[in-house]
């Protein structure tokens, strides 16, 4: 199955500051998907991004506090604005694998905001 | 809306023994499941689905699914349970309409020499 690359594995923020988190397909994906999951929960969808339009946020998930941008069909990032602790979480990039159509996952960003 | 539900958070087991993992489902038509794994440090790995068919679904690592329509359930099994397998086990269920999955609350399988 495809490979999902993120960048950074991990990372510590200071409160206000913004983190561009990128993540690399190794082969082309009509859609991806950014979930973030906060310490001891489950997943939550942010949005799903497709190539060439905006992307599409959940409830509660807005564009202003989770910017996502899209160039082409194996790349993606995500940006959390102006942190706060409560956005220290894994966040996970994800796509469909076009063979099982299966979601497969990046092994996730682990930020911290102090 | 589509949900499922984990009701363990966590489930222990010796090395050997059999392990069952729960999961019930509530969805408007035909349910379409998955479970996925997450070791520490790790993203998410598939292990398997139930979308139609046999209502055994076999998949990685040598564990498998029962899909029961009548309990509304899809619990995770595995015959002989390995230390290798403790991890953290999501359930989730695709909801057709918006082409998403939503997640349970994940139980942590610890297995233990």
């Amino acid at each position: 199955s495809a490979v999902i690359s993120q960048k950074p594995s991990r990372d510590i923020c200071q409160r206000g500051t913004s983190l561009t988190i990128q993540c690399q397909v190794d082969s082309q994906v009509t859609m991806m998907f950014w979930y973030r999951q906060q310490p001891g929960q489950s997943l939550t969808l942010i949005a799903t991004a497709n190539q060439g339009s905006e992307a599409t946020y959940e409830s509660g998930f807005v564009i202003d506090k989770f910017p996502i941008s899209r160039p082409n069909l194996t790349f993606s990032t995500l940006t959390v604005s102006n942190m706060s602790p409560e956005d220290s979480s894994i966040y996970l990039c994800s796509s469909r694998d076009r063979n099982t159509g299966e979601l497969f996952f990046g092994e996730g960003s682990r930020l911290t905001v102090l | 809306a589509q949900s499922v539900a984990q009701p363990e958070d966590q489930v222990n087991v010796a090395e050997g023994n059999p392990l069952t993992v729960k999961c019930t489902y509530s969805v408007s038509g035909n349910p379409y499941l998955f479970w996925y794994v997450q070791y520490p440090n790790r993203g998410l790995q598939f292990l398997l689905k139930y979308i139609t068919g046999d209502n055994l679904v076999k998949g990685s690592y040598g564990f498998e699914a029962e899909f029961n329509k009548s309990q509304t359930s899809f619990h995770l099994k595995k015959p002989s349970a390995l230390v290798s397998d403790s991890a953290l086990y999501f359930c989730a269920v695709r909801d057709p309409k918006a082409d998403k999955l939503i997640f349970g609350t994940g139980t942590r399988l610890q297995v233990f020499p």
